[in-house]
C-alpha cells in the first residue's frame, strides 16, 4: 500500500565504505528524485530522473550516483563515504517532471545515513 | 533563480490557539506552483498543498487555510485550533512552471503545539 518506499530506514557505516539506498515507487509516476536533508532541516535537491533518464544533476560530488532500472525505482549508491554524508537522504515522485503541472512531488520515509 | 523565505524558525503555542506560518517567496518566472509540506517527528513528507501562481483564491481544507498573496509574494499557512498533532516541521516550498525545473525549498518553520 505504501507509495513511495526506501529500504534501509537506517544505515550506520564507517568512513570510506560504499552503499546504496533504494527506492521505489508505485504510484505509476514517471519521475523520480534524491533529496538530501541536512542537521538544519534544509531539503536540497541532488537528481531526478524522468522514464529512467536523468534529468536533473545538481552540484553533488561523483561519488553519488544514481542508477533507475526501471521507472518505478530509483537507487543511490555512494562511494568512498565521508562525514559530511552524513543526512537523511529522500527519495520522492512525481507524475511528471518539475516545471510541467504536473510535478507534484511524494516523498518517501527517508534514510538516515550516519557516517562514523 | 528562486528563494523561499521562511522567517519564522520556530513557534510555540498553546493547544487551541490559532497560528500563522509565513512563508515570502521570490521568483522571475510569471508561473509557478507553491507547496506546503509537513515533517512530523517520525520524519517523512507529507504533503499538504499545491497552488498554481494563477489562483489566488483562499483554500481551507478542516483547520487548515491558506492565503495567497501575489502582491506580496506570500503564501502563508494558518492552522486553527491548534492541536499536539500538529507539532512538526512545516516546509514552504516553489517550482516555476518552466523547463525541468526543481522544488526551492525554504527552510522549515519548526511549531510546537503544547497542551
Amino acid at each position: 500500500d505504501t507509495a513511495v518506499s526506501q529500504t534501509p530506514k537506517y544505515l550506520v557505516t564507517q568512513m570510506g565504505n560504499d552503499k546504496s539506498i533504494k527506492c521505489e515507487q508505485n504510484l505509476g509516476h514517471d519521475t523520480m528524485y534524491w533529496y538530501k536533508q541536512d542537521s538544519k532541516k534544509f531539503l536540497k535537491i541532488m537528481f531526478s530522473y524522468n522514464n529512467k533518464e536523468l534529468i536533473i544533476n545538481e552540484t553533488v560530488p561523483n561519488r553519488f550516483s544514481p542508477k533507475s532500472p526501471d521507472k518505478a525505482h530509483l537507487n543511490l549508491h555512494i562511494n568512498s563515504l565521508e562525514l559530511g554524508d552524513s543526512a537523511v537522504y529522500f527519495c520522492a515522485s512525481s507524475q511528471g517532471p518539475g516545471g510541467t503541472g504536473t510535478d507534484t512531488q511524494y516523498f518517501g520515509p527517508g534514510t538516515r545515513l550516519t557516517v562514523l | 533563480a528562486q528563494k523561499v523565505t521562511q522567517a519564522q524558525t520556530e513557534i510555540s503555542v498553546v493547544e487551541k490557539e490559532d497560528v500563522t506560518l509565513d512563508c515570502v517567496y521570490e521568483t522571475r518566472d510569471t508561473t509557478y506552483y507553491l507547496f506546503w509540506y509537513k515533517q512530523p517527528p517520525s520524519g517523512e513528507l507529507v504533503f499538504l498543498i499545491r497552488r498554481n501562481s494563477f489562483d489566488e483564491q483562499n483554500e481551507i481544507s478542516g483547520r487548515y487555510s491558506w492565503n495567497f498573496q501575489k502582491s506580496t509574494s506570500s503564501f502563508n499557512f494558518t492552522i486553527t485550533a491548534s492541536q499536539v498533532v500538529d507539532s512538526a516541521v512545516y516546509f514552504c516550498a516553489l517550482i516555476p512552471n518552466s523547463g525541468y525545473s526543481t522544488l526551492t525549498f525554504g527552510k522549515g518553520t519548526m511549531l510546537l503545539v503544547s497542551p
